[in-house]
């Protein structure tokens, strides 16, 4: 069975640090990696997309990564925001979808 | 343009009594599917649909059945809800398969089960 895992489970920065955030996983055969973000009481909203074949993908401030085989991600954010503050989980696609239990950013101002 | 709609947001059942959770997505959507997460274990899949009048089981199936009548629409069914079924429920929904395609999520649903 896949299991994934965010590591830290939470983070506090200040407004403007660059940070990564871990995702590794145990099964290598995937069909893609995705990062989501979930601001409390809410519900996930998709950031990035690596497909297997895939080593990284970039959307703005975000940038994520994607080792196949050593079962790891990272999502890189540059210049860190307030707005910034949520918890970002990252799930793989294989034989079915299976979630990391995220991590919990706080952007201080 | 709704997205993904979930219906009730918030419900709070008796141990034994029955429920309906419904989904609902306006992007013509083929995937859909049914998520519950709990503190500390992510989010679990726990049944899913390919297409209109298709369903099949996910990693957390056991005491929920689902039926996709229409193709916009996802039901999740506790016919008799167990305190273990306490938890926040989503529903998804994707134009294509895992292999390809991202989900789009619903806001949710908080389930306590007394």
């Amino acid at each position: 069975k896949q299991e994934v895992t965010q590591i830290p489970a939470a983070l506090s920065v200040p407004e403007g640090e660059n940070l990564v955030l871990n995702c590794s996983f145990t099964d290598s055969a995937i069909y893609n990696l995705q990062w989501f973000r979930q601001d409390p009481g809410k519900g996930l909203t998709s950031l990035l997309l690596i497909q297997s074949s895939q080593r990284e993908q970039t959307s703005g401030r975000l940038n994520a990564s994607l080792d196949k085989s050593s079962g790891r991600s990272t999502l890189y954010i540059a210049a860190s925001q307030p707005g910034d503050s949520a918890t970002y989980l990252c799930a793989v696609s294989g034989n079915q979808f299976y979630f990391g239990t995220g991590t919990s950013l706080t952007v201080i101002p | 343009n709704a997205g993904v709609t979930q219906t009730p947001k918030f419900r709070v059942l008796k141990t034994g009594q029955s429920m309906t959770l419904l989904c609902a997505q306006d992007m013509n959507h083929e995937y859909m599917y049914w998520y519950r997460q709990d503190p500390g274990m992510g989010l679990r899949l726990i049944h899913y649909s390919v297409g209109e009048g298709t369903t099949a089981k996910g990693e957390v199936p056991d005491g929920y059945n689902v039926s996709r009548l229409k193709k916009q629409n996802f039901l999740l069914g506790l016919e008799s809800a167990a305190p273990s079924q306490t938890s926040v429920y989503f529903c998804a929904s994707s134009y294509g398969g895992r292999e390809v395609d991202t989900q789009y999520f619903g806001p949710g649903t908080r389930l306590t089960v007394l």
